[in-house]
């Protein structure tokens, strides 16, 4: 069953402290990426990873950093959360060769607030 | 600015209806167009794509339309039914070897009216 899988899926938090979103999927997909969804802005792209070790900025980059050890797993860290980080975090991968390769598999989103 | 763009934030349409949602775009380097789909509390899934080459894709009642000289693609759902209510997510990218850094636009809640 191909699954993109996110954890956890609400999360509070407080401004200045870490948070890790944790995501992973059981596809072997190369490449992975985290967005984030803001009411009139669509899904905007954090970070992309190509494999493992192969990460590159996407268009909101500052703030935000994301670690790939494993293909199955992409973690994105926000070191000191503000507020203005508060949102919805879509994690997504793409097979990234071969047929149908651009296609995205989202996970589920997290829901994040930060006070 | 906002480098795929959304003309309508919402659309209604009655049951059994056409509709054309619209979807345009800045960078002339793009070649890979899609639209999302998104329940409410669901994750977006990939509805229909295209690749610059064609300027049509047809899959059953859902159909893409692209205007590279325009620089506009646009979604034609016929038939319309309860569940096409949603909210559709226009996506272009440029494609790097398999993947592309796609950008969405900012979604349109279309509501399918019986």
């Amino acid at each position: 069953d191909m699954k993109v899988t996110q954890m956890p899926r609400y999360l509070i938090k407080r401004m200045g402290e870490n948070v890790l979103l944790e995501c992973g999927q059981d596809m072997s997909h190369e490449t992975m990426y985290w967005y984030r969804q803001d009411p009139g802005l669509g899904l905007q792209l954090i970070y992309i990873s190509y494999d493992v070790d192969s990460n590159s900025e996407g268009d909101i980059p500052k703030g935000y950093r994301v670690s790939r050890k494993k293909r199955e797993h992409f973690s994105l860290i926000l070191d000191s959360a503000k507020t203005n980080q508060t949102s919805v975090y879509f994690c997504a991968s793409s097979l990234g060769t071969g047929s149908s390769a651009e296609t995205l598999y989202f996970g589920s989103g997290t829901r994040l607030t930060v006070l | 600015g906002q480098q795929v763009k959304q003309s309508s934030p919402s659309l209604t349409v009655q049951e059994g209806g056409i509709l054309i949602l619209n979807c345009d775009y800045e960078n002339d380097m793009f070649d890979y167009f899609a639209w999302y789909k998104k329940y409410p509390d669901n994750s977006p899934t990939l509805l229909i794509s295209v690749r610059s080459n064609v300027d049509k894709r047809e899959d059953g009642r859902f159909t893409v339309f692209l205007n590279k000289s325009g620089k506009h693609f646009s979604l034609h759902i016929t038939a319309s039914q309860p569940e096409d209510t949603a909210v559709y997510l226009c996506a272009a990218g440029a494609l790097q070897g398999g993947s592309a850094k796609l950008i969405f636009g900012e979604g349109t809640k279309l509501t399918v009216s019986s």
